[in-house]
């Protein structure tokens, strides 16, 4: 199976950093998706991770490490359009992705 | 547009009502899912369709019933509906055994409220 843990709530200043982190535990697939979802709207492909390593991408990066089964979402120059969930996910399966409960980010003037 | 549609955006209906969601993709992909996200943001699979064939089925109440005329199409119908079905069903697709390498693509998600 795969227990996936990631924080509910955090809440930041314009500008700053904020990591979001995420560990789970899975069995057979590697690899790892970070997905942004606004309030009242579908989640949508922030980043994939399937090496070890930290992946930039403008000012959102991802790391991931698979053998700690840890990875994390930075967030940086956070601008008020951020505030949104942010869900971890894992492949169980050639078809199937398991969600994490998403971490609501709440960014603050 | 290339995307996954998904009707209506919205459904108020009284318990013990029958109700379909309807889910296209244009995009090509082999499979389709339906997800449901509960009042506390958690997404669960429900079911999906590879190329017409059902391949999960996550232990949901036989109340549920997904059709897949196409693989372009993946509808849910819902009968007698009751106070714990209010939840946000998002349809999505990936490419075929595209999971691990490409994730999802979402629907814009169907709010269902019963009343």
């Amino acid at each position: 199976g795969q227990n996936i843990d990631q924080p509910t709530e955090m809440t930041a200043t314009e500008g700053a950093i904020v990591q979001i982190n995420c560990t789970y535990q899975t069995s057979g697939f590697n690899g790892l998706f970070w997905y942004q979802q606004h309030a009242g709207e579908a989640p949508t492909f922030l980043s994939y991770n399937v090496l070890d390593g930290l992946e930039e991408k403008g000012r959102f990066s991802s790391f991931l490490s698979r053998s700690k089964g840890y990875s994390y979402l930075l967030l940086k120059e956070l601008q008020m359009k951020d505030s949104a969930s942010y869900l971890c996910a894992v492949p169980v399966n050639d078809y199937k992705l398991s969600f994490g409960a998403g971490t609501t980010v709440t960014v603050r003037a | 547009d290339t995307a996954v549609s998904q009707t209506p955006k919205y459904l108020v209906t009284q318990m013990g009502n029958d109700k379909s969601i309807k889910c296209e993709q244009n995009l090509g992909h082999d499979t389709m899912y339906w997800y449901k996200q509960d009042s506390k943001k958690f997404l669960k699979i429900m079911f999906s369709y590879n190329n017409k064939e059902l391949i999960i089925n996550e232990t949901v109440p036989n109340r549920f019933s997904p059709k897949s005329p196409d693989k372009a199409h993946l509808n849910l119908h819902i009968n007698s509906l009751e106070l714990g079905d209010s939840a946000v069903y998002f349809c999505a697709s990936s490419p075929p055994r595209g999971v691990a390498n490409y994730g999802y693509t979402f629907g814009s998600g169907t709010r269902l409220t019963v009343v």
